[in-house]
């Protein structure tokens, strides 16, 4: 079955710190993936995608197959970070809908 | 401000009662989507419509659940005799067929209380 699974409900952080969100999917075949921000009274939006190969707002997430694994990283968080990011997998049944991980809440502190 | 719109951004109503909520795409998308967002968790898929096609529902979406896209533009997802455990964030979200790898866009959702 694919499934997307993101392991921290929570992640807290010092602002300058480091900063890393797990994810991990379950796909069969060449998985597209996908990290969708939500900041606080927000609309969820796109973040980055893996075949973009991009790094938006200084984050970063590479695809891991052999761990099937998308981790979102960010060498030094920002206040302005704080937000719900969720990891997100094209479902491979056609129509471009997503499976969504629970996401996790990233609250950088000062 | 030209994204996805929906309406209404929150909605109370008593067991037992139909409600509607509308979803206005961006003008040029022909795909949308409803997902549902429950606490604690990320969205997932309802329905899908390739302009006015409904092309695939999700087991979530019960008989009690009905959606249209009568003209290939907006969208109204309707819940019937609504249960306590409907009550959840309605996201609507929309893209363009053209480009297969275009991202969804989401609208603000409707959040559903059902007391």
């Amino acid at each position: 079955a694919q499934r997307v699974t993101q392991p921290e409900k929570l992640l807290s952080v010092f602002k300058g710190a480091p900063v890393e969100l797990k994810c991990n999917y379950s796909y069969s075949g060449s998985p597209e993936l996908f990290w969708y921000v939500q900041y606080s009274r927000q609309r969820l939006q796109l973040l980055l995608r893996h075949i973009s190969r991009e790094s938006i707002k200084g984050f970063t997430a590479d695809l891991n197959k052999g761990e099937t694994s998308f981790h979102l990283k960010k060498p030094f968080a920002q206040e302005e970070d704080s937000a719900m990011y969720y990891c997100a997998l094209r479902d491979s049944g056609g129509y471009n809908k997503l499976i969504f991980g629970a996401g996790t809440r990233l609250a950088v502190h000062p | 401000d030209t994204g996805v719109s929906q309406d209404p951004r929150h909605k109370i109503t008593k067991r037992g009662q139909n409600v509607t909520f509308r979803c206005d795409p961006i003008s040029e998308h022909n795909r949308l989507y409803w997902y549902r967002q429950t606490l604690g968790q990320g969205p997932e898929f309802l329905t899908y419509f390739q302009n006015e096609a409904q092309l695939e529902k999700s087991r979530l979406l019960s008989d009690r659940f009905s959606a249209e896209r009568p003209k290939g533009s907006f969208s109204t997802l309707e819940i019937q005799r609504t249960e306590q455990g409907d009550s959840a964030m309605y996201l609507c979200a929309s893209s363009s067929f053209l480009s297969p790898n275009t991202e969804a866009f989401f609208g603000q959702g409707t959040r559903l209380t059902v007391v």
